[in-house]
């Protein structure tokens, strides 16, 4: 099966300093997802990105298909984006959503 | 406001008993739902696939006599952990999709098994 690995595993911030998260897959995939899981276990979808760059206030993402990884811009990080993020990836051919390692995130005032 | 609601958040359970867990897609109808597995700071692990209306297709290694899955009507899935046993505390999640962008999870479940 398919295989999706997130990089770092673990990442302590200082309040106000900017990260970027990597999610590397083993094949070719229609969709990519990335999303916050928070302390509590909710996952909240943060962005659909199958190809392309997208925006959304401090977080930014940028997918590149052709060579199989996405990565998660976060910038001014704040406290209440600690948690724990992971990319999720719907094979071609397939309608299961297969995630990622997780990056554990904690960000520190 | 939710789109999926899950429950119970949080259950404890004496070994040997049975637990349901239940899905319910508060938004629009789901033919098809999902439940995974996360283990303590591990990644999400898709158990099966829930189909209303017919058996639930489930993943390689995922006992189907262990783990039934229910899903009677378009707006509920229930996830039943039978003979439960201290292996089987977890954190359960629900999961329904609208379309092909949109992802939505239930609360969870943590599961403890005495």
């Amino acid at each position: 099966g398919i295989q999706v690995e997130q990089s770092p595993p673990d990442l302590i911030l200082q309040e106000g300093a900017n990260s970027t998260l990597r999610c590397n897959f083993s094949d070719s995939v229609n969709n990519l997802q990335w999303f916050h899981q928070n302390p509590w276990g909710q996952l909240i979808n943060l962005f659909y990105i199958p190809s392309g760059t997208k925006q959304n206030g401090r977080l930014s993402a940028t997918t590149v298909a052709t060579e199989r990884y996405s990565l998660l811009y976060i910038s001014s990080s704040q406290t209440t984006d600690s948690g724990v993020y992971f990319c999720a990836v719907h094979p071609t051919g397939a309608n299961n959503l297969f995630f990622g390692t997780g990056t554990r995130l904690t960000v520190i005032p | 406001g939710a789109v999926v609601s899950q429950h119970p958040s949080r259950v404890i359970c004496k070994s040997g008993t049975s637990v349901k867990i239940e899905c319910r897609s508060l938004d629009f109808q789901a033919t098809t739902m999902f439940w995974y597995r996360q283990f303590p700071k591990k990644s999400l692990m898709l158990m099966a696939t829930s189909n209303e209306g017919s058996k639930a297709t489930y993943e390689q290694g995922v006992e189907k006599d262990k783990f039934l899955i229910n899903h009677a009507s378009l707006t509920l899935s229930t996830l039943t952990v039978t003979s439960a046993h201290p292996e089987d505390s977890s954190f359960y999640i629900c999961r329904i999709s609208r379309g092909a962008t949109e992802a939505f999870f239930g609360q969870g479940t943590r599961l403890t098994v005495v």
